[in-house]
């Protein structure tokens, strides 16, 4: 069956520089969530979307952006990376409102 | 507001041992309840779900019960294996739309040993 896609798998950035996650959801899903992961921490949720439109958002920082598209795939922007960026960065997917979440494997960001 | 407290790691055990990893939340209304799985190098896994007091999820011989009550939803496993060796994660999530967001507790590190 088909899961969540996440790329890329690794990457590695220099301080303050940019980076783009992708995720692509399961065929049909609708919301997509996205969750950072520090080393040794609990992930924590970043923002949602559902049919495109931004439907929650936590401790996602003002140099974040992200935002869902007409195919349902969803890109998570970072600008200004700092070294407390890395971390391992989870895209989630659900189909509306009664299923759980299938998650990706996750993209690690590594800031240097 | 709404949290998971699971039980601190690693969790240090030889194959064929009983496993239990506590998991009690706080939460504002009635939520459901996860135990997500970590592999080395892997993203997270469902393992098994409760939606509702008394419910037990189960899968691959963990279980885990949904009490009200105590306000917990504690994994166990009658007979680990090393291949059961992760990260295990106790999750909620409120109401039933799919787009609430998951709260994730800790994590506690499962280190089985033949």
């Amino acid at each position: 069956a088909a899961g969540v896609i996440q790329s890329p798998r690794h990457l590695i950035k220099e301080k303050r520089e940019t980076a783009t996650l992708k995720c692509y959801p399961i065929p049909r899903h609708d919301t997509v969530y996205w969750y950072q992961q520090g080393p040794g921490q609990d992930p924590q949720f970043l923002i949602s979307f559902y049919e495109k439109m931004q439907s929650d958002k936590g401790s996602i920082p003002d140099r974040f952006s992200a935002q869902q598209f007409s195919d349902y795939h969803s890109e998570l922007n970072m600008s200004s990376l700092e070294l407390g960026d890395s971390a391992l960065y989870f895209c989630a997917s659900s189909l509306g409102g009664s299923t759980e979440a299938f998650f990706g494997q996750g993209t690690r960001l590594t800031v240097v | 507001g709404n949290s998971v407290t699971q039980m601190e790691g690693p969790v240090t055990l030889s194959e064929e041992a009983f496993l239990t990893i506590n998991c009690t939340y706080t939460a504002t209304g009635y939520p459901s309840l996860f135990w997500y799985v970590q592999y080395p190098g892997e993203g997270l896994q469902l393992l098994l779900k409760a939606t509702k007091a008394d419910d037990k999820g189960s899968n691959k011989g963990f279980e885990a019960t949904y009490r009200k009550e105590t306000t917990s939803f504690h994994l166990e496993k009658g007979s680990v294996q090393v291949s059961d060796s992760a990260v295990y994660f106790c999750a909620l999530r409120l109401g039933d739309t799919g787009f609430q967001k998951l709260v994730f507790g800790t994590g506690t590190r499962l280190l089985v040993s033949p």
